[in-house]
């Protein structure tokens, strides 16, 4: 069964740091980019960054560009997300997700079931 | 960037109604970019249909997208129970990715 676990989320306050982990399961874990999506709960989704199979290629959105830094362990299965200079804006469930390239196209399958990330003094 | 607004905002139907949900983008976009999103509360999105049209592993057939340009359309035929849930669309373009606000589908 394919699967991604996250973990890593909590309360901080704004100005903090934290690490997202995201373990997977059940697949290929080198053949697949993979993305991370946050989603302020009761809103729409947004995407937040992706890195390549072997993590050598990353983007990210406006927003935490600078700020935010997505890696993986292939060795692990898991991928990462270092949240830096956390601001109140911030606070979301953050998903991971895997890339199912279509046409050279991101399509999202599976996801997560997300970690709460609550940036608050 | 291109921004997607879906329509309407909430719909409210009966099992075994039709559902048509509207995805509109401010600028053209590929029908090889659009794909949809379904959530149930408390739980991830999970990918319904992508380039447009094509259906995603395990999704029935009366889940049906269609469009071009700047409007796509996500119909479900005959609403199931299991469908009352909140629909995404998302668009990739020039290395930009965004999502609609998304549409919830509710049970009248």
């Amino acid at each position: 069964e394919v699967q991604l676990v996250e973990s890593g989320g909590g309360v901080v306050q704004p100005g903090g740091s934290l690490r997202l982990s995201c373990a997977a399961s059940g697949f290929t874990f080198t053949n697949n980019w993979m993305h991370w999506v946050r989603q302020v709960p009761g809103q729409g989704l947004v995407w937040v960054s992706r890195i390549d199979q072997r993590g050598s290629g990353t983007a990210y959105a406006d927003s935490v560009r600078g700020r935010f830094t997505i890696s993986r362990d292939n060795a692990k299965s898991t991928l990462y997300l270092q949240m830096n200079s956390l601001r109140v804006e911030d606070t979301a469930i953050y998903y991971c997700a895997t890339d199912v390239r279509v046409d050279d196209k991101p399509f999202f399958d599976p996801w997560g079931q997300g970690t709460l990330v609550t940036v608050s003094s | 960037e291109i921004v997607l607004t879906q329509s309407p905002g909430t719909l409210s139907l009966s099992p075994g109604d039709r559902a048509t949900l509207s995805c509109r983008a401010s600028q053209s976009v590929s029908t090889k970019d659009l794909a949809w999103y379904q959530q149930k509360p408390g739980q991830p999105p999970s990918l319904l249909i992508y380039g447009t049209s094509t259906r995603a592993t395990g999704i029935p057939d009366r889940f049906s997208g269609g469009g071009s340009g700047t409007d796509f359309t996500l119909t479900i035929s005959r609403l199931e129970p299991e469908d009352f849930a909140v629909y995404y669309c998302q668009q990739y373009s020039a290395s930009h990715l965004t999502f609609g606000g998304g549409t919830k589908v509710e049970i009248k």
